[in-house]
C-alpha cells in the first residue's frame, strides 16, 4: 500500500525567506512522485513531478524538490519565498505497481507568507 | 496546455435534487479521469476512477448507485449525484492524465450545496 506523510499542517515564512515543505512516502515499486498547489476554491495546479533521473527537479514557479531514496523523501523547497505562495500544498505518489495512475495524496501543508 | 475544464463551479440547489457535474479535458484525450471528494481543510479523497468507455471503478465506502460517473468519450466525464441529501454537499473535483507516468490535471471544482 502506499502512503505519504505530511508532518507539517502549516509553514509559516516571512517574505523573501526560503520556503520548505516536507513530504515523505512509502510506496511499492519505485515511486511517482507529485506536488500540486491548491488556492481558495479552485482545483489543484501541477508544480513539479520525479519519475526518474536527477533527484533534483525544477518545476513551476520557482520551485524545486529533491528526491531523497535513502530517507524516502521529496521536500519541496522555494529559495525566496513570495506572499503569493500562500496556499495549500499537497504531496502525492504513485508506486510503479499502481494501475491507472492512481495517486495517494498527503494531508496537506498551508503555507502563510507574511509581508 | 492540458486543461481540465469542470462546470458547473458552484451549485445550490434543494435536497432530493440530481446534480451533474461536467469534466471536459480541453486540448486532450484522456483515457482517465478521476473524481475526488474534498471536505473543508482536508486532503482529496479518490471517489472513483472513470475509464473511456467501461464502467467506472468505485473506492470503497463510495456508492455507486449515489454517485453515477459516465465517461462516454475521451474528452468528457460526468459525475451525477443522485438523490443529493445535505451531507453529499462538498468540493467535488475531477483530474484527467494524459499517460502512465504523467501529473494529473485538475478541473477547478465544483462546490455543491444541499439546502
Amino acid at each position: 500500500a502506499q502512503s505519504v506523510a505530511q508532518p507539517e499542517d502549516q509553514v509559516n515564512v516571512a517574505e523573501g525567506n526560503p520556503l520548505t515543505v516536507k513530504c515523505t512516502y512509502s510506496v511499492s515499486g519505485n515511486p511517482y512522485l507529485f506536488w500540486y498547489v491548491q488556492y481558495p476554491n479552485r482545483g489543484l495546479q501541477f508544480l513539479l513531478k520525479y519519475i526518474t533521473g536527477d533527484n533534483l527537479v525544477k518545476g513551476s514557479y520557482g520551485f524545486e524538490a529533491e528526491f531523497n531514496k535513502s530517507q524516502t523523501s521529496f521536500h519541496l523547497k522555494k529559495p525566496s519565498a513570495l506572499v503569493s505562495d500562500s496556499a495549500l500544498y499537497f504531496c502525492a505518489v504513485r508506486g510503479t505497481t499502481d494501475s491507472w495512475g492512481k495517486l495517494q495524496f498527503g494531508a496537506g501543508t498551508q503555507v502563510v507568507v507574511t509581508p | 496546455g492540458a486543461v481540465v475544464s469542470q462546470h458547473p463551479s458552484w451549485v445550490i440547489c434543494k435536497s432530493g435534487t440530481s446534480v451533474k457535474i461536467e469534466c471536459r479535458s480541453l486540448d486532450f484525450q484522456a483515457t482517465t479521469m478521476f473524481w475526488y471528494r474534498q471536505f473543508p481543510k482536508q486532503s482529496l479523497m479518490l471517489m472513483a476512477t472513470s475509464n473511456e468507455g467501461s464502467k467506472a471503478t468505485y473506492e470503497q465506502g463510495v456508492e455507486k448507485d449515489k454517485f453515477l460517473i459516465n465517461h462516454a468519450s475521451l474528452t468528457l466525464s460526468t459525475l451525477t449525484v443522485t438523490s443529493a441529501h445535505p451531507e453529499d454537499s462538498s468540493f467535488y473535483i475531477c483530474s484527467a492524465s494524459v499517460g502512465d507516468n504523467q501529473p494529473q490535471h485538475f478541473g477547478d471544482g465544483t462546490r455543491l450545496s444541499i439546502l
